[in-house]
């Protein structure tokens, strides 16, 4: 199984509620992603999980929380988001160690609508 | 920190024509060169990599070439076809716990028939 899974597909959302993206993976992949993903630009990396421990956070407003409840699952909670947070929120999962970089797999996304 | 320049931000090739995509980067520790491809409302998918102790690499239609000493790295897609059409990124990374990439701020290949 080389997928990586997210629910839901899309959601909407006001700016008062609180909603959570759910990631799944089962490639034994130790590291975890999240990206925002806004139109014509790549993907910009916001959390990062490595052996379910958070080991970077790309300076990401408190509105947004991750999680990682074990090594296949992933979740970003969100609350009093704005209407600029409104994008493509992509998860991906790799290997760890050794002495390079590794491929990502990406999921397909949860289009995120914030009115 | 890291950064990847890729060039150019849109190209339009006849079908059956080459496109080449060029990237520079600026951590010389950066030792793992991935290339995605992402369709409209797709996700990005990995077509190709080249880690650092390669200068090229070929798949079928797509190779990467990587330069180190100069920092740059290339896609090239021969024979285009329609279904070439896309956003393509290049993205650099090296050697962590966990793989942090940075992506170049992607091409959009079009392939006029």
């Amino acid at each position: 199984d080389t997928e990586v899974t997210q629910t839901p597909k899309h959601l909407v959302m006001g700016m008062t509620n609180k909603k959570s993206l759910k990631c799944e993976q089962h490639m034994g992949h130790r590291a975890m992603y999240w990206y925002k993903q806004k139109a014509k630009k790549p993907p910009e990396l916001m959390f990062v999980y490595s052996y379910e421990k958070l080991s970077i956070n790309e300076s990401v407003p408190s509105r947004f929380s991750p999680e990682c409840p074990n090594s296949s699952l992933l979740n970003l909670h969100l609350h009093a988001l704005q209407p600029e947070d409104s994008a493509l929120y992509l998860c991906a999962s790799s290997r760890t160690g050794g002495t390079s970089g590794y491929e990502q797999y990406f999921g397909p996304g949860t289009r995120l609508t914030v009115t | 920190g890291e950064n990847v320049e890729q060039h150019p931000s849109t190209l339009s090739v006849q079908e059956g024509d080459s496109a080449v995509i060029k990237c520079t980067y600026s951590d010389s520790a950066s030792n793992y060169f991935p290339w995605y491809k992402q369709e409209l409302g797709k996700r990005p998918q990995l077509i190709i990599d080249i880690r650092s102790n390669v200068g090229e690499k070929k798949d079928q239609r797509i190779a990467v070439t990587l330069n180190k000493t100069a920092k740059h790295f290339s896609l090239h897609i021969t024979e285009t076809q329609p279904e070439d059409s896309a956003v393509y990124f290049c993205a650099a990374s090296k050697r962590s716990s966990a793989s942090k990439i940075i992506f170049g701020s992607g091409t959009r290949l079009s392939i006029r028939p």
